[in-house]
């Protein structure tokens, strides 16, 4: 059955670092999302792209976060300098359809910023 | 202010048991509700999709029903397991093209054996 994967699983950096974390969505979806949930907290929207633009994103997803598919598999989400709150796990998600369909969630990277 | 709340409290029942769970919301019209399971250090998988036309909707042994004038929906899991054991959520389509999903907080299920 075909899925989200996400790398890496764990990454730990240090305060004012960028990060990538990457994302293969699942192969015929045509919408993509980030999500993140801090330890504890409900799974909060980041930001939506669809058509190799951002459709939604949320207050979250400041000047910081960016997004991008560089090639025909990958989903990236690039925080340019970490905070100890991004402090989170990230999940990837893609989905077939736009308008409220089900959506398929990545296992996860857990960002640790020190 | 929107709120989507699920019972924050541990649901603790006996193997075999019907599990119900609820999720109310307030300042939301939603077209769709989803419940989608979470383990722990996981993402979310997607169980059930209801339509705001839809009272009921199942599969398997997971059934949703969908009150929108009471703005609730319920979700029960029949015959419960041990394997059931976990954390479900409810999430509301919202936003623009309704692309963005709003989480509540989840409520733990433990299935005793």
């Amino acid at each position: 059955e075909p899925e989200v994967t996400q790398t890496p699983s764990h990454q730990v950096t240090q305060m004012g670092q960028e990060v990538i974390l990457r994302c293969v969505p699942i192969s015929n979806h045509l919408y993509f999302y980030w999500y993140r949930q801090i330890l504890g907290q409900k799974v909060e929207f980041l930001v939506s792209f669809y058509n190799n633009e951002i459709s939604e994103k949320s207050e979250i997803f400041d000047d910081q976060f960016s997004v991008e598919r560089p090639d025909g598999s990958n989903f990236t989400l690039k925080i340019r300098s970490t905070k100890l709150e991004d402090s989170a796990m990230y999940f990837c998600a893609s989905s077939e359809v736009k308008r409220a369909g089900e959506q398929y969630f990545g296992p996860g990277t857990r960002l640790t910023v020190t | 202010s929107q709120k989507i709340e699920q019972n924050s409290e541990a649901l603790n029942i006996q193997e075999g048991k019907t599990a119900t769970l609820t999720c109310n919301y307030t300042n939301y019209s939603p077209a769709y509700l989803q419940w989608y399971r979470q383990d722990p250090g996981r993402g979310p998988v997607f169980l059930l999709l209801i339509r705001e036309n839809e009272k009921e909707k199942r599969k398997e042994r997971l059934k949703v029903t969908f009150d929108t004038t009471l703005k609730q929906s319920l979700f029960h899991i029949t015959a419960s397991q041990p394997a059931d054991s976990a954390t479900y959520l409810c999430a509301l389509a919202a936003g623009t093209g309704f692309q963005k999903l709003v989480f509540g907080t989840g409520t733990r299920l433990l299935v005793s054996p």
